[in-house]
């Protein structure tokens, strides 16, 4: 069964670094998600992703985030200079259709020093 | 109001009981309903959609009052791999899902 892909597994950064985290989403998917989940909290939305623009984006996502499909098959975001409080575990997901399922990756855990 | 409210738990109980989870939510636009299951410091997956009609698989059954705007899951004959956290998840029909704060269940021997 195709799965949404993540890398690295863990990324760590000093702060005021810039890191891009990378995503494979699933090959037929067309619409991409980021989310994060900072250590024992909720899974917070990010940002969603379609037909190459921001559909809709959350408070947190803020001129420090961006994302980008580069090239038809990789999904990343880029994260300008980190912050202690951006040490979280990100989410990518990807899904067929905007109102079904999210299938998730296994995502990036970000520790910011 | 928060868009999802899950109690926390963590609910323990013993292999082989019934136990059910409820999650509110205060988007009456909401369209699509589901429980994902989160292990420790994994991503979460899909375990079931909810139907209006509600919807059974295996052990675990979902239901969905519109009109409460509540969904709630049932485990019976719990194992103890069911132990885990229990997410909340509705779309509103835009292009992000909400998530609940999740609900710990804990299956005991």
């Amino acid at each position: 069964e195709p799965e949404v892909t993540q890398t690295p597994s863990h990324q760590v950064t000093q702060m005021g670094q810039e890191v891009i985290l990378r995503c494979v989403p699933i090959s037929n998917h067309l619409y991409f998600y980021w989310y994060r989940q900072i250590l024992g909290q909720k899974v917070e939305f990010l940002v969603s992703f379609y037909n190459n623009e921001i559909s809709e984006k959350s408070e947190i996502f803020d001129d420090q985030f961006s994302v980008e499909r580069p090239d038809g098959s990789n999904f990343t975001l880029k994260i300008r200079s980190t912050k202690l409080e951006d040490s979280a575990m990100y989410f990518c997901a990807s899904s067929g259709l905007a109102a079904l399922k999210g299938d998730f990756g296994p995502g990036t855990r970000l520790t910011v020093l | 109001r928060k868009e999802v409210e899950q109690d926390p738990g963590p609910f323990n109980v013993p292999e082989g009981a019934t136990v059910a989870f409820n999650c509110t939510y205060s988007n009456s636009a909401s369209q699509s309903f589901f429980w994902y299951r989160q292990d420790c410091r994994k991503e979460p997956k899909l375990l079931m959609s909810v139907y209006s009609s509600g919807n059974e698989d295996g052990r675990f059954t979902a239901q969905l009052n519109r009109a409460s705007q509540y969904i709630s899951l049932l485990i019976r004959d719990s194992k103890l791999s069911d132990s885990a956290t229990y997410l909340c998840v509705v779309n509103t029909g835009t292009y992000k899902y909400i998530f609940g704060t999740g609900t710990r269940l804990k299956v005991l021997a």
